[in-house]
């Protein structure tokens, strides 16, 4: 059964300062894996989606990496602003179940940049 | 184009009641999740639908709970006699035909049971 973890649970970090967010995930047969992010109160927002065929995708100042073998992946946000509070969740959606099938999510990380 | 959209976005119910949550996937979107967000749970799976067609309901509680999506309308999850316990944000997504895409999610239903 997949597993997938992020740690730690919260995070707060100054303005401007670029961080890393963590994601594992137990079982590395996976199809692809995906970041979001949640604001309080509202939906899932898409923010990368990596292909397990791919190491890293990159969108303005956030890039996410895969290491699939290892079962990890990593979020980096550059230059961090105060806009950038939110849920960051990751998500990986398996192999060998069908042309589409269900995401499994980490429990996300609380990210807070003070000003 | 517009996104998934899911309504009600709040919903308040008496316990016993039922509640009806819908949600209409994007357009080209073939396939619809749903997902229930608890407090300090993270999104759980309920059930996942082609049109007219159950796929996995592997997440869905065996009682009160029922999905559907049919042939022309919205896809539906229906709580009946609801509980306390069933108040939670319920989040719809879709995906695209094919196995590359990626999911797309609407703002959820917040239900609260009272």
């Amino acid at each position: 059964k997949q597993e997938v973890t992020q740690i730690p649970a919260a995070l707060s970090v100054p303005e401007g300062e670029n961080l890393v967010l963590n994601c594992s995930f137990t079982d590395s047969a996976i199809y692809n894996l995906q970041w979001f992010r949640q604001d309080p109160g509202k939906g899932l927002t898409s923010l990368l989606l990596i292909q397990s065929s791919q190491r890293e995708q990159t969108s303005g100042r956030l890039n996410a990496s895969l290491d699939k073998s290892s079962g990890r992946s990593t979020l980096y946000i550059a230059a961090s602003q105060p806009g950038d509070s939110a849920t960051y969740l990751c998500a990986v959606k398996p192999l060998g179940t069908g042309a589409n099938s269900k995401l499994t999510f980490g429990k996300g990380i609380t990210l807070s940049v003070r000003p | 184009n517009a996104g998934v959209m899911q309504n009600p976005r709040h919903l308040v119910r008496r316990r016993g009641q039922e509640a009806r949550l819908r949600c209409s996937p994007m357009k080209g979107h073939s396939h619809v999740y749903w997902y229930r967000q608890l407090p300090e749970e993270g999104l759980k799976f309920m059930v996942y639908l082609q049109k007219e067609n159950i796929i996995d309901e592997s997440g869905m509680p065996k009682e009160r709970f029922s999905a559907e999506f049919p042939k022309e309308g919205p896809s539906i999850l229906r709580i009946q006699q609801v509980v306390r316990g069933d108040s939670a944000a319920y989040f719809c997504a879709s995906s695209p035909p094919g196995q590359g895409g990626g999911y797309t999610f609407g703002s959820g239903t917040r239900l609260t049971v009272v």
